[in-house]
């Protein structure tokens, strides 16, 4: 059985601009979470979705976004990229919500914002 | 919100040593949760535990669940250098978020 698959795995981009990226679950599992971590920092819980449906958010400004898809896959953007945005984003997918049972990670995205 | 301290934050250590981690918590738990992170990777799941009191291990890791359902422990037997990493605990309780929380994570350094 597949894993939870991030894409792209490493993606630069410039200050102001925007970037989506994309995680699919695994097969059957019904809920993507997304974390932002930054060097020395844990995981910061950025959103949740369940059934195309965003259940929890975290405290991050409205320009983290995400959304999710009837077949389960979910896509976070950013829009108007700061310096400070630059990190490992990593998803998480669970057969239901996080909070009910365990949760598996992709190998997460790099971002570097220059 | 709902916070896990996990400590120590870091452990430097000899290869072939054991190692210890807990993580407490001010609420009770339903489930505590192990993970491992290696560099530029993605948390891996190691050991989950359902019940108050129970003991599991996967290899040379162990991990209780604490009696108090506040508390977990994770032991890591005769350390090897693909032991570097973080470790991460993790619980889930049933509240109206119903988000799982993590620790900050401990980062184990192996000197050789």
């Amino acid at each position: 059985k597949a894993g939870v698959t991030q894409t792209p795995r490493y993606l630069i981009k410039t200050r102001g601009q925007q970037v989506t990226l994309s995680c699919s679950p695994i097969s059957g599992h019904r809920s993507v979470s997304w974390y932002q971590q930054t060097p020395g920092q844990g995981l910061q819980f950025l959103f949740e979705y369940f059934s195309e449906t965003q259940r929890n958010k975290g405290n991050f400004p409205g320009r983290f976004s995400g959304r999710q898809f009837s077949n389960s896959r979910s896509e976070m953007n950013v829009s108007t990229l700061e310096l400070g945005d630059s990190a490992l984003y990593l998803c998480a997918s669970s057969l239901a919500l996080s909070g009910h049972t365990e949760a598996f990670f992709g190998q997460g995205t790099r971002l570097t914002v220059v | 919100g709902q916070q896990l301290n996990q400590s120590p934050q870091s452990m430097f250590i000899q290869e072939g040593e054991d190692v210890s981690m807990n993580c407490t918590s001010s609420s009770i738990f339903n489930t505590w949760l192990w993970y491992k992170q290696d560099p530029g990777e993605g948390p891996v799941l190691l050991i989950a535990l359902y019940k108050a009191g129970e003991l599991t291990s996967n290899g040379r890791l162990t991990a209780q669940f604490g009696i108090t359902r506040k508390d977990s422990f994770l032991n890591i037997s005769a350390s090897i250098p693909s032991d570097v990493g973080i470790y991460f605990c993790a619980g889930t309780y049933m509240n109206r978020d119903d988000k799982i929380i993590f620790g900050k994570g401990t980062r184990l350094h192996i000197l050789p």
